[in-house]
């Protein structure tokens, strides 16, 4: 079955430190991974679009890496701000028809 | 440009009550999508469309209708609520045909059926 797992759950860091949220997937064929940013009450925004050749990508304090071999993804953020605070979704595009398959997200809350 | 936008952001239905969901979009794209988001779960897709008047069902339909009379605009109805459909639910759309394709969400309806 297609699967998407995150971990941890939840996670409460203070501003200014680094994190690192973890993904691993079950899905087959793999066509690709993304990271979508969910602020509470909205809805979600992507950060990465990784494909199979991709392991590592960047969008501003986000770092994301792919290793298709361990069917695992991690979303690193560093020196953390206070608008980090949100549910981060991990998706894998696959399976028939790039069907996406949504991880159920990991809620990140940044203490001052 | 407005992107993708809802309508109503909350509503409340009594059991067996009908109602519709507006999505509307303004990036003249081609494919949209209902979603439903529940707590500890990831989004579900519920129905989807490929262009003006076709439309498709997702993984959890039963329960949904749904129409796509104009580009711009992709309708959820729920004919007879039932408290198991008490969700958010999100309405996105995308461009591309590729398979790195960019989804476009809108803010979300938060529907409570009593």
């Amino acid at each position: 079955k297609n699967q998407v797992e995150q971990s941890p759950q939840s996670l409460i860091i203070l501003e200014g430190k680094n994190c690192t949220l973890q993904c691993n997937y079950t899905v087959s064929p793999f066509s690709n991974l993304r990271w979508y940013k969910q602020d509470t009450g909205r809805g979600p925004v992507s950060l990465t679009i990784m494909t199979f050749s991709e392991n590592t990508k960047s969008n501003g304090r986000y770092t994301a890496t792919l290793d298709a071999d361990t069917k695992q993804s991690s979303l690193h953020i560093t020196a953390s701000q206070l608008s980090d605070s949100a549910s981060y979704i991990c998706v894998v595009s696959g399976g028939s028809n790039y069907q996406l398959i949504w991880g159920a997200g990991t809620k990140l809350i940044i203490k001052p | 440009n407005a992107g993708v936008t809802q309508t109503p952001k909350f509503r409340v239905l009594k059991t067996g009550q009908s109602m519709t969901l507006l999505c509307a979009q303004d990036m003249n794209h081609e494919y949209m999508y209902w979603y439903r988001q529940d707590p500890g779960m990831g989004l579900r897709l519920i129905h989807y469309s490929v262009g003006e008047g076709t439309t498709a069902k997702g993984e959890v339909p039963d329960g949904y209708n749904v129409s796509r009379l104009k580009k711009q605009n992709f309708l959820l109805g729920l004919e007879s609520a039932a408290p198991s459909q008490t969700s958010v639910y999100f309405c996105a759309s995308r461009l591309e045909r590729g398979p790195t394709y960019e989804q476009y969400f809108g803010p979300g309806t938060r529907l409570t059926v009593t």
